[in-house]
C-alpha cells in the first residue's frame, strides 16, 4: 500500500499527558502537512513541511505542539501537556508539489479525558 | 487569504436523486479547485478537480465546473446511490500553495 499512514488510528489520553502521533508519506512525495479536524468542520491547517524544513505554522499551533520530520521522511506531531480541547481528528497529508491535490492518511483520533 | 463557503448540511436525498452542493470561492487570481469526500471514519479522499477557469472536473459520477464569473466550483450528480453518504468539502489552496482552505464540510444522507 502506498497511501499516506498514521499511527495511532485512536488515542485516549488524560489531561496533562503528552502524545505523539507519527505520520509516514507517499515515498516520492517532498511536502507534508498536518491538519486539525473537529467534528462538523473542515480541516484546519496546522503546519507544512519540505522535505525535512518546517516551513510554515498556523497560529493554531501553541507552544505546546511540536512537529517534526527528520531526514524528510515520516514525520511526528507531538502535543504536550495535553488538554480537552485538543481532542479532535489530527490529519497528515502529503503532496508531490505545490499547488497539487493533497493525499491524506486515515488520521489520528485523540480523546483527551 | 484565499477561502471557500460551502452550502451548509445536512441534505437529505432519496436514491437516484439530483444532487448540488453548493460551493462559492474568494481567491487572488485563479487557484486550482478541489471537492473532498469523506467516509464515515475516514480520512479524505480526492473527488475531483480542476485546475483552471471554466475547466470541468469530474469523477464518479460527479461534475464541478469551475466558473470564474460567479466564483462558484458546484458539485453536481445526476442519480445519487446510498453508497455516496459521507461529507464532502470543497477546498482550494491558499496564496503560497502550502496550505488548502477547507470549507466546513456538507453531509449528505441517501435513504433507499
Amino acid at each position: 500500500d502506498t497511501g499516506v499512514s498514521q499511527n495511532p488510528r485512536h488515542k485516549i489520553t488524560k489531561r496533562g499527558q503528552n502524545v505523539t502521533f507519527r505520520c509516514d508519506p507517499i515515498s516520492e512525495h517532498n511536502r507534508l502537512y498536518w491538519y486539525r479536524q473537529t467534528l462538523g468542520q473542515g480541516p484546519e491547517f496546522l503546519t507544512y513541511f519540505q522535505n525535512e524544513a518546517q516551513l510554515e505554522k498556523s497560529r493554531l499551533l501553541s507552544d505546546r505542539f511540536s512537529a517534526e520530520r527528520p531526514k524528510g521522511s515520516f514525520s511526528t506531531l507531538e502535543i504536550q501537556r495535553t488538554e480537552q480541547g485538543d481532542s479532535a481528528m489530527y490529519l497528515c497529508a502529503s503532496s508531490p508539489r505545490v499547488n497539487y491535490e493533497q493525499y491524506f492518511g486515515p488520521g489520528t483520533r485523540l480523546t483527551v479525558t | 487569504g484565499n477561502s471557500v463557503t460551502q452550502m451548509e448540511g445536512p441534505v437529505t436525498l432519496s436514491e437516484e436523486a439530483f444532487l448540488t452542493i453548493n460551493c462559492t470561492y474568494t481567491a487572488t487570481g485563479y487557484p486550482s479547485l478541489f471537492w473532498y469526500v469523506q467516509y464515515p471514519g475516514e480520512g479524505l479522499q480526492l473527488l475531483l478537480k480542476a485546475t483552471k477557469a471554466d475547466d470541468k472536473g469530474s469523477n464518479k459520477g460527479f461534475e464541478a465546473t469551475y466558473r470564474k464569473e460567479t466564483t462558484s466550483f458546484h458539485l453536481e450528480k445526476g442519480s445519487v446511490q446510498v453508497s455516496d453518504s459521507a461529507v464532502y468539502f470543497c477546498a482550494l489552496p491558499q496564496r503560497t500553495g502550502n496550505q488548502f482552505y477547507f470549507g466546513t464540510g456538507t453531509s449528505l444522507t441517501v435513504i433507499p
